[in-house]
């Protein structure tokens, strides 16, 4: 049970570039999210999808898309990438009823 | 949308003293109140939580308390110990969307 997963652990990005966050999990949750924590901050929601085709904004959406994939999966895509995209990016699942989020190790990226 | 903010931003203590951290929250439909901590380059790691339903709730040294008619709410660590040096964040949620305060830097001076 490998719990939350995220691919890849660090990238760096010239800016302009693009590339796809990739997140599952093996827990059957139905909730899936996509938060980015820069320094200093709390982390802020991206996206959501409460269930298998449902997605969702969140505070700062603008720059990204996502996609629920399947029950498992749920990616991150960054179609242009700027510097202000530098961050820390977590993934993070919860059971449909339940409020505990499990989340993932995180993806360090960095744009220059 | 929800605004949680939290304070201080920094928190040092002796080993074995107390520790409170404070967040506030705006949106009275929030009803779920997690706190996390983290440590540097880990992912944040759920240590209590409390339900708009329920004033107070206790897990060994950790505490949280929760005032829903002020919006408010804090965690209390009693008897702390250097391993609980970390950065601890507060959350609030209508169950859908989680909005994070900006965490709390503490520091357990052994």
């Amino acid at each position: 049970n490998a719990g939350v997963t995220q691919t890849p652990k660090f990238q760096v990005l010239k800016t302009g570039q693009s590339m796809t966050l990739q997140c599952a999990q093996d827990m059957n949750h139905n909730s899936m999210y996509w938060y980015r924590q820069d320094p200093g901050m709390g982390l802020r929601l991206i996206y959501y999808s409460a269930s298998e085709g449902t997605t969702d904004k969140g505070e700062v959406p603008n720059g990204y898309n996502v996609s629920r994939l399947n029950k498992r999966e749920f990616s991150l895509r960054l179609e242009s990438a700027a510097p202000s995209q530098t961050s820390v990016y977590f993934c993070a699942s919860r059971e449909q009823g339940l409020y505990e989020q499990y989340f993932g190790p995180g993806t360090r990226l960095t744009v220059t | 949308g929800e605004n949680v903010e939290q304070h201080p931003s920094t928190l040092s203590v002796q080993e074995g003293d107390s520790a409170v951290i404070k967040c506030t929250y705006s949106d009275s439909a929030s009803n779920y109140f997690p706190w996390y901590k983290q440590e540097l380059g880990k992912r944040p790691q759920l240590i209590i939580d409390i339900r708009s339903n329920v004033g107070e709730k206790k897990d060994q040294r950790i505490a949280v308390t929760l005032n829903k008619t002020a919006k408010h709410f804090s965690l209390h660590i009693t008897e702390t110990q250097p391993e609980d040096s970390a950065v601890y964040f507060c959350a609030a949620t209508d169950f859908n969307k989680f909005y994070f305060g900006s965490g709390t830097k503490l520091n357990v001076k052994p």
